[in-house]
């Protein structure tokens, strides 16, 4: 299938300040997107979806921005806490749904 | 009810070994999915099941055989298997197939001797 890529596969911040995950996805075909959080020893939990239609979407302390111009996703979160420190994957559907290799958060208190 | 569980946690098990994993969910959800997980790596899908229908095999060897018993559980039957499918095992459900909201369990974290 299409891949999904993000461009740091780690990502270290201080506890407090923003932090933004970015994606790069290459199916332009793509209509819908998902952020997904994976804690130690957890399955991955939603945090987040946007269709293709939107440019942004935003939950609480979490916003979603899309650009189809240059297929890129971006997670920001904000006001990062020591309980956002897990890996992070967008992922993509068209056909099925494809997992993004994944970023890993680091928050310093 | 939101939860997705499974079972085992961990499974060690030998090459000659045939053991199974379960999953259950009290949802509603009439899609279950399976996905392998290595470490470092996203979860790949290997099955997808609609309305306790078989409707996606990720080309997955057949040493893996999956079953849908009723709307609520899913099972994946291994038999014969290689070191290398030692990983993490994850089930998911969502409200239908291709839904992109899944629910994940835990995992069962597998190891292959």
């Amino acid at each position: 299938g299409e891949s999904v890529g993000l461009h740091l596969p780690t990502l270290s911040v201080q506890e407090g300040d923003n932090s933004i995950i970015n994606c790069a996805y290459s199916n332009s075909a793509s209509d819908y997107f998902i952020w997904y959080k994976q804690e130690s020893g957890k399955g991955p939990q939603f945090i987040i979806d946007i269709r293709s239609n939107m440019d942004k979407r935003q939950g609480q302390r979490v916003t979603v921005l899309l650009n189809k111009t240059v297929k890129h996703l971006s997670l920001q979160i904000a006001a990062t806490q020591p309980g956002d420190s897990a890996v992070y994957f967008c992922a993509e559907n068209k056909d099925q749904f494809y997992f993004g290799t994944g970023t890993s958060l680091t928050v310093i208190p | 009810d939101t939860e997705v569980t499974q079972t085992p946690k961990h499974l060690v098990m030998g090459m000659t070994n045939k053991k199974s994993l379960k999953c259950e969910q009290h949802m509603g959800h009439r899609a279950m999915y399976w996905y392998k997980q290595k470490a470092k790596k996203p979860p790949e899908l290997m099955f997808v099941y609609s309305y306790e229908k078989l409707s996606i095999n990720e080309s997955v060897p057949s040493r893996f055989s999956p079953e849908c018993p009723n709307s609520s559980l899913l099972n994946l039957h291994l038999h014969a298997l290689q070191p290398e499918d030692s990983a993490l095992y994850l089930c998911a459900s969502s409200h239908r197939d291709r839904a992109m909201e899944q629910y994940f369990g835990p995992g069962t974290r597998l190891t292959v001797t």
